[in-house]
């Protein structure tokens, strides 16, 4: 059972450039949602979903856009990297059941030069 | 809107002792969650204990337990028997109804000593 599955482990960006991270999840989870984390800032929400064809904002959504097409599939797209974009992200899954843990992905360390 | 601190960046502790995380939150919800995630240095993400705001008795995971205080919203761990394996980032989070989306605190370091 592979979880939750993100790509790239590691992406080097120029300023500018645009790029998508990855994330993929095989317990047919309901919600989906991407978090940043930054030193002494913990992890921030960006954008999440609850279904297929559904997605909103998070705490810190700008310079970021997601879609999601497919349960399994919740991508992150970066339109203009940014320096302030360097970062480590994480995608998670739960159910949309009361309380459910959150299951994450192993990250992506994320440098915008 | 909820916050959740973490007032301690980093603690150590000698290996087979026992250490105590804090953590406090604030919220005006009666209907929430609250968990604890382990983060070593692999960066993975680790459950490591969950407690239902609802429930007065305090979850407890092997050698991991909370104090869950509601009135003073405060969610601390206890970790016995410390082991060097518990070397790691510890974050406390908060989690309204069935939103499945979590607020972190900032974090607290760990480091267990042998």
């Amino acid at each position: 059972n592979a979880g939750v599955t993100q790509t790239p482990k590691f992406q080097v960006l120029k300023t500018g450039q645009s790029m998508t991270l990855q994330c993929a999840q095989d317990m047919n989870h309901e919600y989906m949602s991407w978090y940043r984390q930054d030193p002494g800032m913990g992890l921030r929400l960006i954008h999440y979903s609850v279904g297929a064809g559904i997605t909103d904002q998070g705490e810190v959504p700008n310079g970021y856009n997601v879609s999601r097409s497919t349960t399994e599939d919740f991508p992150l797209r970066l339109l203009s990297a940014a320096p302030s974009q360097t970062s480590v992200y994480f995608c998670a899954s739960t159910t949309n059941r009361e309380g459910s843990p959150l299951h994450f992905g192993n990250g992506t360390r994320l440098t915008v030069t | 809107a909820q916050t959740v601190t973490q007032s301690q960046p980093e603690m150590s502790v000698q290996e087979a002792e026992t250490v105590t995380l804090s953590c406090t939150y604030d919220t005006s919800e009666n209907n929430y969650y609250l968990f604890w995630y382990k983060q070593p240095p692999s960066r993975q993400m680790i459950l490591v204990i969950r407690q239902e705001a609802y429930k007065q008795q305090n979850a407890t995971e092997n050698r991991f337990s909370v104090n869950f205080q509601k009135a003073a919203k405060s969610f601390s761990l206890k970790i016995s028997d410390s082991q060097l394996g518990d070397t790691a980032m510890y974050f406390c989070a908060f989690m309204f109804s069935n939103t499945g989306k979590l607020i972190f605190g900032q974090g607290t370091t760990l480091q267990v000593k042998p």
